[in-house]
C-alpha cells in the first residue's frame, strides 16, 4: 500500500542547531512530489517546501532544505537555525500516495 | 494557506444536529479537498472533488458525511446527526490541477468543530 512514515513522534533542538525530520514514503509511481507542512498550535497548516521526483536538486527554501533521497525513497526535512517560532507539528506528504499524511512529527525548540 | 477561506472557524453543534462547513478555494483553483484532523492525531483524507464532481470519496465515512462543490458557490461539507466522535478539525485545502502531481495544495485555516 501506499503511504508515508514518520516514525519521529517527538523531536527536541536547541535554538540556533540544526534538526533533520525523518520522512520515508511507499510507492511505484515513475512521478511524484513530496511536501512538507507545519502545523503551529494556532492550527493552521503552511507549506514550506517541495520536491518533485525527478528534480535533479535538492529543494531549498530559506532555512529548509529537503535530503531527498530517492533511491531510499525517503524525503527528509532539515531545519537549519532552529527558532523558537519552529516549534511545531511537522507533517510529510506526498502526491504518490492516497493524499494522506504522515502522523507527524512534534518539533520542540529550547533555549 | 492564504487565499482559501473556511468557516465558519468554531462551530459548536448538539449531538444529533448537522454541521455544515464551507470553503472556498483559491481563486483560479478548481479542486477541492476534505481533511480531518482528531485531536493529537494527523490529517486524514476524506474527499476530493473537482466542481460538480465528486473524484475521490475513499476517505467519507459511509453513512452521514456528504461533500459537494457546486458550479457556483463554495465546496461544503456536510455531517447530519453529529456525534460526539465528530469533534475534530476539518480543513479544506485546493489545488489549481487535479490529483495535486506536480502542485503545492493550499490549505485553508480549518474548522473546529465540538459536538456536545
Amino acid at each position: 500500500a501506499q503511504k508515508i512514515t514518520q516514525t519521529q513522534p517527538g523531536m527536541f533542538v536547541q535554538e540556533k542547531e540544526a534538526v533533520t525530520l525523518d520522512c520515508t514514503y511507499d510507492t511505484s509511481d515513475p512521478s511524484y512530489g513530496l511536501f512538507w507542512y507545519k502545523q503551529p498550535s494556532s492550527g493552521e497548516m503552511i507549506f514550506l517546501i517541495y520536491q518533485g521526483s525527478y528534480d535533479q536538486q535538492n529543494a531549498t527554501e530559506g532555512r529548509y532544505s529537503l535530503n531527498f533521497q530517492k533511491a531510499r525513497k525517503s524525503a527528509n526535512l532539515v531545519i537549519s537555525a532552529s527558532q523558537l517560532g519552529d516549534s511545531a507539528m511537522y507533517f510529510c506528504d506526498s502526491t504518490a500516495s492516497k493524499l494522506t499524511f504522515g502522523t507527524g512529527t512534534r518539533l520542540q525548540v529550547t533555549l | 494557506n492564504a487565499g482559501v477561506m473556511q468557516n465558519p472557524r468554531h462551530l459548536v453543534r448538539r449531538r444529533g444536529q448537522e454541521a455544515r462547513l464551507r470553503c472556498s478555494p483559491m481563486k483560479g483553483h478548481s479542486h477541492v479537498y476534505w481533511y480531518r484532523q482528531l485531536p493529537e492525531e494527523g490529517l486524514k483524507f476524506m474527499v476530493y472533488l473537482q466542481k460538480e464532481n465528486i473524484i475521490d470519496e475513499s476517505g467519507m465515512p459511509k453513512e452521514r458525511f456528504s461533500a459537494e462543490f457546486p458550479k457556483e458557490g463554495p465546496s461544503i461539507l456536510r455531517i447530519q446527526q453529529v456525534v460526539r466522535g465528530d469533534s475534530a478539525a476539518y480543513f479544506c485545502a485546493s489545488s489549481p490541477q487535479q490529483g495535486r502531481r506536480g502542485n503545492t495544495i493550499y490549505f485553508g485555516e480549518g474548522s473546529w468543530l465540538t459536538v456536545v
